[in-house]
């Protein structure tokens, strides 16, 4: 079965502080994506990267980067020197057969 | 381009009543997602449409339905209102299976 864990449910910093989401994925096909999303106080869920399966290159966008490993079978989000507009429910995704099965969400908080 | 429109955002029914939601998708997106998020099962599929087929379904009761138009405007409907059926209902559309999915802002349902 596919399945995704997201196994911090909270995680605070202070600002400036770096901080890792894990996400960890469980699938048996050989092609597949996985995604993440942030869902700020407001509940729109926002895009944020989408990496294919064949893909194991570093993502580096400005303060975020994502780091797939295939041999663990993770996809984590790395957010550098974080800020206050960082906190939001984060949740990571694998798309399969065109539907999202998703984690159950990290909520980071970020203090100043 | 405008993004992912539902209306209506905000909705408060009575347990055995039915309700409609609507899903307008960014222009030029033929599939339609539709998603359920409550606080203790988290983000769950509903059912996806692409040119007005339905190609996925999730693990919902018959109460759960929805349709698309030619327009790939997408209308979902929950008969029989049950109080667990309580939820943002989220829309979301996508140019490809497999590419990113777009979020609209929700539609907060809640039944008394």
């Amino acid at each position: 079965a596919q399945k995704v864990t997201q196994a911090q449910t909270e995680i605070s910093v202070v600002e400036k502080e770096d901080v890792t989401l894990d996400c960890v994925y469980e699938t048996r096909d050989t092609t597949y994506y996985l995604f993440w999303y942030k869902q700020p106080p407001s509940g729109e869920l926002v895009f944020l990267i989408r990496r294919n399966s064949f893909d194991e290159q570093n993502e580096i966008s400005g303060r975020y980067s994502w780091n797939f490993q295939k041999s663990t079978s993770s996809f984590n989000f790395t957010i550098t020197a974080s800020q206050v507009v960082d906190s939001a429910v984060y949740f990571c995704a694998l798309n399969q057969g065109g539907k999202l099965i998703f984690g159950q969400g990290t909520e980071l908080s970020v203090k100043p | 381009k405008a993004g992912v429109t539902q209306t209506p955002r905000y909705l408060i029914k009575t347990r055995g009543q039915q309700v409609t939601l609507s899903c307008s998708p960014i222009s030029g997106h033929r599939s339609v997602s539709w998603y359920q998020q409550t606080p203790g099962q988290g983000l769950q599929f509903l059912f996806e449409y692409f040119s007005e087929t339905q190609r996925n379904k999730g693990n919902f009761p018959g109460r759960f339905s929805g349709r698309q138009f030619s327009n790939s405007r997408s209308e979902m409907n929950v008969s029989t209102l049950e109080l667990g059926d309580s939820a943002l209902y989220l829309c979301a559309s996508s140019l490809l299976e497999g590419r990113e999915q777009y979020f609209g802002p929700g539609t907060r349902l809640t039944v008394t």
